[in-house]
């Protein structure tokens, strides 16, 4: 089905340790997001991405990285992971807005625990 | 001024009845007022979304009512069924362009729905 694929479904670290989330969407979208979730909290905004190549900060990048090396994939990169990013994270992928059929596609999430 | 408030944050609805969601805004910049709903161990889905030159939109049991002078927008879920039970987000898109020209939505922190049988 189409749609966007989160990788892995489940995680846990050890404080200090690295990790990639991989996102892959299969919609030509040029737009694609990633967000953190929280009891609370709603849904904030990491980094985002408007193309191939291209990154830019969201509302809670510290201690995130990301790469769109190609324009389907958009990694989410942990460097040092610490307690406070356990999470639940959530890629998006959209169309840009000059489209009548905008919206968000968001994948299944990956959660992730860090001890 | 990108912010988007959402209330109730959790909200107990009978089967049969009305849900109402309620979001203000203060940015007049945002265009699009989406609503998402996201079951457990889910990721958002697209509900229904409206502009804010209209109004009302409506589809099936959803409706969004807008009011733009009051800077306000609702979700009403009409004959309320236990499997509506689910968090929903309001969200608002900005067509500031910044970085790059993206436009991004902005989530309100979410309501949690349940519907009694």
């Amino acid at each position: 089905n189409a749609g966007v694929t989160q990788t892995p479904k489940f995680r846990v670290l050890k404080t200090g340790q690295s990790m990639t989330l991989l996102c892959a969407q299969d919609m030509n979208h040029e737009y694609m997001y990633w967000y953190r979730q929280d009891p609370g909290m709603g849904l904030r905004l990491i980094h985002y991405s408007v193309g191939e190549g291209t990154t830019a900060k969201g509302e809670v990048p510290d201690g995130y990285n990301v790469s769109r090396l190609k324009k389907q994939n958009f990694l989410l990169g942990l460097e040092s992971a610490a307690p406070s990013q356990t999470s639940v994270y959530f890629c998006a992928s959209s169309y840009s807005s000059r489209r009548t059929d905008y919206g968000y596609t968001f994948g299944s999430g990956t959660r992730l625990t860090v001890v | 001024q990108q912010q988007v408030k959402q209330s109730p944050q959790s909200l107990i609805v009978q089967k049969g009845g009305i849900s109402i969601i309620n979001c203000a805004y203060e940015n007049t910049a945002f265009d699009y007022f989406p609503w998402y709903q996201q079951f457990p161990g889910k990721g958002p889905a697209l509900l229904i979304a409206i502009r804010p030159d209209v109004s009302e939109k409506k589809e099936g049991r959803f409706t969004i009512s807008f009011n733009k002078s009051a800077k306000q927008f609702s979700l009403h879920i009409m004959d309320s069924q236990p499997g509506d039970s689910a968090t929903y987000f309001c969200a608002a898109r900005t067509t500031f362009i910044t970085q790059g020209g993206s436009e991004k939505l902005v989530f309100g922190k979410g309501t949690k729905l349940t519907v009694n049988p």
